[in-house]
């Protein structure tokens, strides 16, 4: 079954200690992207990665990495949460063929996150 | 400037009745136009692209006027199972996909 996996599904921690979200998706996806969705903001993209070893800025990185050693893989890590980063985060990928258009992006189920 | 409004709602609505959902856009120079559906606590799934010529599938029609930077979503005959939050979704680029903070419907019965 083609699909994005996230995990953990729902994470509770604290200020400062270090984590990472798991994603992955078997659709040999070239473009990957990570979204935060915050009440009354909607969905804010974080980071995103058009292919292996290339990853860019979206409109809210701050205190956020991501990595792109695999094609499948696409981690988001935060060095030192804060309870500002309490959110629901959804990892999402698409195929990018040549053009301006997007193709279909497929999310994971989410991760929700409380920061202590 | 990059913006995608809507009217957050919610919309409530009898089963078999017709609704429509607005949205507007700030940047002239989006290439590509969305819909997507959220369940409650779930992840976004695409519901239908918007092209300029309008395009409808089953009970769903969606419409993009480029010049007023406006896209719409007509559902007719209004089922429970519609019941959802609708998220417009606008390409700038290959990169940079900005949703709106979406329009939340109940169907009842």
């Amino acid at each position: 079954e083609a699909q994005v996996t996230q995990n953990p599904r729902y994470l509770i921690t604290v200020t400062g200690k270090k984590l990472t979200v798991t994603c992955s998706q078997n659709m040999n996806h070239e473009y990957m992207s990570w979204y935060r969705q915050d009440p009354g903001l909607g969905l804010r993209q974080i980071y995103y990665s058009m292919n292996v070893e290339v990853t860019d800025k979206g409109d809210v990185p701050e205190g956020y990495k991501v990595s792109r050693k695999e094609k499948r893989n696409f981690p988001l890590i935060l060095e030192s949460p804060s309870p500002n980063q309490t959110s629901l985060y959804f990892c999402a990928s698409s195929s990018q063929t040549s053009g301006v258009s997007y193709n279909e992006q497929f999310f994971g189920p989410g991760t929700r996150l409380t920061v202590l | 400037r990059k913006e995608v409004e809507q009217d957050p709602g919610p919309f409530n609505v009898p089963e078999g009745a017709t609704v429509a959902f607005n949205c507007t856009y700030s940047n002239s120079a989006s290439q590509s136009f969305f819909w997507y559906r959220q369940d409650c606590r779930k992840e976004p799934k695409l519901l239908m692209s918007v092209y300029s010529s309008g395009n409808e599938d089953g009970r769903f029609t969606a419409q993009l006027n480029r010049a007023s930077q406006y896209i719409s979503l007509l559902i007719r005959d209004s089922k429970l199972s519609d019941s959802a939050t609708y998220l417009c979704v606008v390409g700038l680029s290959r990169t940079a996909l900005i949703f709106g903070k979406g329009t939340t419907l109940s169907v009842s019965s």
